[in-house]
């Protein structure tokens, strides 16, 4: 059974970083390419990056890039979230998905055909 | 950007039909992937590549994909339909992946 579980997730002081983590089982993690989607409250879904199978490939939402880098250590079954200068429309519940093709590079029209259930994040004073 | 659009809202009652549509520019030249999100739930994915269902969702999700219109079609409405709904593409020409607003599916 496939499993995503994000962590890593609190309150922050606009500012400061923020390193989210997901937890990969249940499929051949270094087959397929990750994502980070996140969920404002009360929002809708905004995709905000990608990251291939080998960690070759990254992509970036206009709105993130500069201040967030993803990376994944396939040796662990891990995709990453490094969050840097938080703001508060930053504010967002985050999600890490998974490709449905195998071997894929993150920037394609392959769907995410499984979510964890999201790890909470809070910018604030 | 590729701005997708779809209604805040549609209303149906039980055992009948809910279409919801999600709008964009020549969107029947890319692929159109569709997510169901409950309440306090993960999103998951209902239809894929315009009308594919994973497994494990019933045949009474189906999609289509033409001109600048993609539509949900969940047949025989049930209350476990309600939720909210989420088009998404991949848009070549920016290299982002778009989420139109979604579309909350009320069961009267």
């Amino acid at each position: 059974e496939v499993q995503l579980a994000e962590s890593g997730g609190g309150l922050v002081q606009p500012g400061r970083s923020l390193r989210l983590s997901c937890a990969a089982s249940g499929f051949t993690f270094d087959d397929y390419a990750m994502f980070w989607v996140r969920q404002a409250p009360g929002k809708g879904l905004e995709w905000v990056s990608s990251i291939s199978w080998n960690g070759a490939n990254t992509a970036y939402a206009a709105s993130v890039r500069g201040r967030f880098t993803i990376s994944r250590d396939n040796a662990k079954n891990s995709l990453y979230l490094q969050i840097h200068s938080l703001r508060a429309e930053d504010t967002a519940l985050y999600y890490c998905a998974k490709d449905i093709n195998r071997g894929s590079t993150g920037t394609s029209t392959w769907p995410f055909d499984y979510w964890g259930q999201g790890t909470q994040v809070t910018v604030s004073s | 950007s590729y701005v997708l659009t779809q209604p805040p809202s549609v209303s149906v009652a039980p055992g009948e039909t809910a279409r919801i549509t999600c709008g964009g520019n020549d969107i029947g030249s890319k692929s159109v992937h569709w997510y169901r999100q409950r309440p306090g739930q993960a999103p998951v994915l209902v239809i894929y590549y315009d009308d594919n269902r994973p497994s494990g969702i019933p045949a009474r999700f189906s999609g289509s994909n033409s001109g600048n219109m993609a539509t949900l079609t969940i047949s025989w409405v049930e209350a476990g339909d309600e939720a909210d709904y989420y088009c998404q593409v991949w848009d070549g020409g920016t290299d982002q992946y778009v989420f139109a607003s979604g579309t909350k599916v009320a069961v009267l």
